[in-house]
């Protein structure tokens, strides 16, 4: 069966560090791939796409690299600041799927001082 | 420019009762999709709309439906609600479907079923 699976565990890390966010996936051949930040009660926020013929983006303190082998998507915040503190999804669009985009569960970022 | 629009933010519905939520896509946006999200399921994909077509229809009872206006608004129905139909109903809107066009989330319609 298909499954998009992000850690279900809050990640919890001290501010200044690099935090690294997995999302893996299984039985998808992926067109893209995007990165959400998604606050309590609010809609989710795009953040950064890469397409499958591409191993790495970057995006000011944020970075996204796509491994289509390992079927896997890391993003990675380095000098986090609390205000990263949030809910991160990742999504994939399916190749022959149109534009339906399909979401991981989200991992929970918490960053403390 | 605006953001996408959804109304009403919060509504309780008792059940067997039927909803309507509304979207208003960013100005020049033609492509509104809906997801639904649950803390136990995550953000599912409803059904999508581009030029007042249904282009993808997500894995969801006939109870879901929805529709796209010449001004490329949007509106979902639910019908004969159930308690497990309360949810986050997301609205999000881009200029055109795929080619991995960014596309911009609403607040959401938070609706209890009681």
């Amino acid at each position: 069966s298909q499954k998009i699976e992000q850690n279900s565990e809050a990640l919890n890390i001290q501010e200044g560090k690099t935090a690294t966010l997995t999302c893996n996936y299984t039985n998808y051949s992926p067109a893209y791939l995007q990165w959400y930040r998604q606050d309590p009660g609010r809609g989710p926020v795009f953040l950064l796409l890469i397409r499958e013929n591409e191993k790495e983006k970057r995006k000011e303190r944020l970075k996204v690299t796509f491994d289509t082998t390992l079927k896997q998507s890391l993003f990675h915040i380095t000098a986090s600041q609390p205000a990263d503190s949030a809910t991160y999804l990742c999504a994939l669009r399916d190749t022959g799927t149109a534009s339906k985009l399909t979401f991981g569960t989200g991992t929970r970022l918490q960053v403390t001082l | 420019k605006a953001g996408v629009t959804q109304t009403p933010r919060y509504l309780i519905k008792t059940r067997g009762q039927q909803v309507t939520l509304s979207c208003s896509p960013i100005s020049g946006h033609r492509s509104v999709s809906w997801y639904q999200q649950t803390p136990g399921q995550g953000l599912q994909f409803l059904f999508e709309y581009f030029s007042e077509t249904q282009r993808n229809k997500g894995n969801f009872p006939g109870r879901f439906s929805g529709r796209q206006f010449s001004n490329s608004r949007s509106e979902m129905n639910v019908s004969t609600l159930e308690l497990g139909d309360s949810a986050l109903y997301l609205c999000a809107s881009s200029l055109a479907p795929g080619s991995g066009n960014t596309i911009y989330f609403g607040e959401g319609s938070w609706l209890t079923v009681v």
